[in-house]
């Protein structure tokens, strides 16, 4: 098992910018949520999934899309890149009362 | 809104010491408490977690109480060791997709 999967593992944007984050997890797991970690925030929710083709609004949703066609994958995308969307981005899966599991993180930077 | 709050943000002890962390939580609806550790350049990793109906909880080195009455939960690191440097976050989960986390402890082991 792969566990999740995050790609890229840093990018840089310019202001403006739009990009997607990928995360795929080959658990099965009906869970999937994004977050994002800066420092001394802990970790703030961005968006969730509870399964295919259903996802919300997690804490801090402002700027982000995400979608769930399928049960393995659960892009995150950036509509249009803000310096304030400097963090470093976790995609984390789980299969019902149980803890995450998380992938290894992106870190991006937007200039 | 609910919020987790995790104390101390930093940590410094002697190998061979123990360390505490400890947080408290505002949702009293919180049933489920997992604890993860974050490696550097690493996504945070589950390492213990207690559920509501259990006041305590071990695994090897580490350990878990969890007072429901005053909010409180702690995490117990005994006989600690340099490999056990880390970020350490707490969360709270009210089951569904709700989990709160901590701002995280800085854990430093000193050789």
């Amino acid at each position: 098992n792969a566990g999740v999967t995050q790609t890229p593992k840093f990018q840089v944007l310019k202001t403006g910018q739009s990009m997607t984050l990928q995360c795929a997890q080959d658990m099965n797991h009906e869970y999937m949520s994004w977050y994002r970690q800066d420092p001394g925030m802990g970790l703030r929710l961005i968006h969730y999934s509870v399964g295919a083709g259903i996802t919300d609004q997690g804490e801090v949703p402002n700027g982000y899309n995400v979608s769930r066609s399928t049960t393995e994958d659960f892009p995150l995308r950036l509509l249009s890149a803000a310096p304030s969307q400097t963090s470093v981005y976790f995609c984390a899966s789980r299969a019902g009362e149980h803890g995450y599991t998380f992938g290894s993180g992106t870190r991006l930077t937007v200039v | 809104g609910e919020n987790v709050e995790q104390h101390p943000s930093t940590l410094s002890v002697q190998e061979g010491d123990s360390a505490v962390i400890k947080c408290t939580y505002s949702d009293s609806a919180s049933n489920y408490f997992p604890w993860y550790k974050q490696e550097l350049g690493k996504g945070p990793q589950l390492i213990i977690d207690i559920r509501s109906n259990v006041g305590e909880k071990k695994d090897q080195r580490i350990a878990v109480t969890l007072n429901k009455t005053a909010k409180h939960f702690s995490l117990h690191i005994t006989e600690t060791q340099p490999e056990d440097s880390a970020v350490y976050f707490c969360a709270a989960s009210t089951g569904g997709f709700k989990t709160i986390f901590g701002a995280g402890t800085r854990l430093f082991v000193k050789a």
